[in-house]
């Protein structure tokens, strides 16, 4: 079964540093770009970060650039993020999912079809 | 930046009625081979989002057929032919063609 678990939420104080770990199981995970995308509390989806298959490319939003850094270890099947200077603004459940943009965009894309459970960031104080 | 607008905002429908969910680009989304960089999500409530579409018109695998995408262009819209209980949530689409990848505010769909 393909499917992605994440860890390392939890509440910090404004300021400080958090990283986030993405699991992958049930599908070649370095053939496949992942995305972060967060949902500040009864708000909606907003696009964090993506990065490669390979890890060699790395894209951010610009709410984040700067101080978030994605990158992953696919001998470890694991995706990461690591989140500095927070804000309250960061407030959100933070989702990993699943990109099927490589190797060819758009001819084999089929979605950002499978997603996380998600794991909630708390910034404050 | 691609600005992705939906409308409308919530709708309210009845079991075995149809809905259409509105989302508009602030840029074209037609790629050169023919592709509309368009997808569509539905997360339902207490859930992760899930694909329904993608590619403007492809269902993703397991949905059902009751949900239908179209458009080109600048203009996209999701169908549902008769919306059943479990379709209830906020509908998103997200433009995947650059990045930011951008979606929509989202839909709220309630069963009346």
């Amino acid at each position: 079964e393909v499917q992605l678990l994440e860890s390392g939420g939890g509440v910090v104080q404004p300021g400080g540093s958090l990283r986030l770990s993405c699991v992958a199981s049930g599908f070649i995970f370095d053939s496949y770009a992942m995305n972060w995308v967060r949902q500040a509390p009864g708000k909606g989806l907003e696009w964090v970060s993506l990065i490669s298959g390979s890890g060699a490319g790395t894209y951010y939003a610009d709410s984040v650039k700067g101080r978030f850094t994605v990158y992953r270890d696919n001998f470890k099947n694991t995706l990461y993020l690591q989140m500095n200077s927070l804000r309250a603004e960061d407030t959100a459940i933070y989702y990993c999912a699943k990109d099927s943009r490589e190797p060819n965009y758009p001819y084999n894309y089929y979605g950002v079809d499978v997603w996380g459970q998600g794991t909630t960031v708390t910034v404050s104080s | 930046d691609f600005l992705m607008t939906q409308s409308p905002l919530s709708l309210s429908v009845t079991p075995g009625e149809p809905a259409s969910i509105a989302c508009r680009s602030s840029q074209s989304l037609l790629h050169s081979q023919g592709y509309n960089s368009l997808d569509w999500y539905l997360q339902k409530p207490g859930q992760s989002p899930q694909l329904l579409i993608y590619l403007g018109s492809n269902r993703a695998s397991g949905v059902p057929d009751r949900f239908s995408g179209s458009g080109s262009g600048t203009h996209f819209t999701l169908n549902i032919s008769r919306v059943e209980a479990e379709d209830v949530g906020v509908y998103y689409c997200l433009q995947p063609l650059q990045t930011p990848l951008t979606f929509g505010g989202g839909t709220k769909v309630e069963i009346k």
